[in-house]
C-alpha cells in the first residue's frame, strides 16, 4: 500500500521568511496530492493540492510542486507570517473515491 | 457553505462499552471515510463508504469497529468494545462523485477518551 515520508518533523522560520516541507510517497498508481493545515484541535483543512498531471501550482503564498518521476512533492510558503504556526500534513490519494494516506505531519513555528 | 458535522465532540467512556460516533455528510456527497488521530500523530485512514457498503477499509478497521448509514443522512462508526488504545480523535470526511472532484471535506471531529 501507499507510504507517505514527510520531513521535517519539526520547522523554525523566523517571520518573512520561506518554509520548505518535503514528502515522498511510494505507489506510483497515486495521483491526487493535497496538503493539510491542522491547528490544534482543530479538524485538518486543505489548503491546496496538485494532481499528477500538474508539475506545479500556487496560491497566494502557497505553493506546491511535484516530481512524479522521483515520487517527491513539497510544499513552499512564501512571507510567512505568525498565522502560519500549525502543523502540516502532505497526503497522497490514487483517485476521486480513494483513501487519503497522510504523512506524519510538520510542526511549523514562526518565530516573531 | 455546507460543512460535515459530527457528533458528539467528546466521548469518554469505560473500556469494554460500546460507542457510536455520527456523522452528517454534505448533503450531495455520495463517498464517506472514517479517519482517526491518535493524540501527536498522523491522521490514518479506517474505512470508506460508497452505495450503503465498505469500498475499502485498514488493518486498524478489525471486528470491533462497525460503520452504517442508517436514514441516509447521518453515518455512523460503532465500536463495540472499546479498549485504551481506541482513545483518539475520530474525524469523519465526505466526497462529491464527479469528473475533477478530488477534495474529501473533514467534519471537526470526535474526541474519544477510553477510561
Amino acid at each position: 500500500g501507499e507510504n507517505v515520508e514527510q520531513h521535517p518533523s519539526t520547522l523554525s522560520v523566523q517571520e518573512g521568511d520561506s518554509a520548505v516541507i518535503k514528502c515522498t510517497y511510494s505507489d506510483s498508481a497515486s495521483n491526487y496530492f493535497p496538503w493539510y493545515k491542522q491547528e490544534l484541535g482543530k479538524r485538518p483543512q486543505l489548503i491546496i493540492d496538485i494532481r499528477s498531471n500538474v508539475g506545479e501550482k500556487k496560491d497566494q503564498r502557497i505553493a506546491v510542486t511535484l516530481n512524479k518521476t522521483a515520487k517527491h512533492f513539497s510544499l513552499h510558503i512564501t512571507e510567512t507570517q505568525p498565522e502560519d504556526s500549525a502543523v502540516y500534513f502532505c497526503a497522497a490519494s490514487a483517485g476521486r473515491d480513494d483513501k487519503i494516506i497522510f504523512g506524519k505531519g510538520t510542526r511549523l513555528h514562526i518565530l516573531p | 457553505e455546507p460543512e460535515v458535522t459530527q457528533t458528539p465532540s467528546h466521548q469518554v467512556t469505560q473500556m469494554g462499552q460500546e460507542v457510536i460516533l455520527r456523522c452528517v455528510p454534505i448533503s450531495n456527497h455520495l463517498y464517506f471515510y472514517w479517519y482517526r488521530q491518535i493524540l501527536g500523530q498522523k491522521v490514518e485512514f479506517l474505512v470508506s463508504f460508497y452505495n450503503n457498503e465498505i469500498s475499502e477499509k485498514s488493518e486498524i478497521f478489525d471486528d470491533q469497529f462497525s460503520v452504517e448509514r442508517p436514514d441516509g443522512s447521518n453515518f455512523t462508526l460503532k465500536i463495540r468494545s472499546t479498549k485504551l488504545e481506541d482513545s483518539a480523535m475520530y474525524f469523519c470526511a465526505s466526497s462529491v462523485r464527479g469528473q475533477g472532484h478530488y477534495e474529501q471535506y473533514f467534519g471537526p471531529g470526535t474526541r474519544l477518551t477510553v477510561t
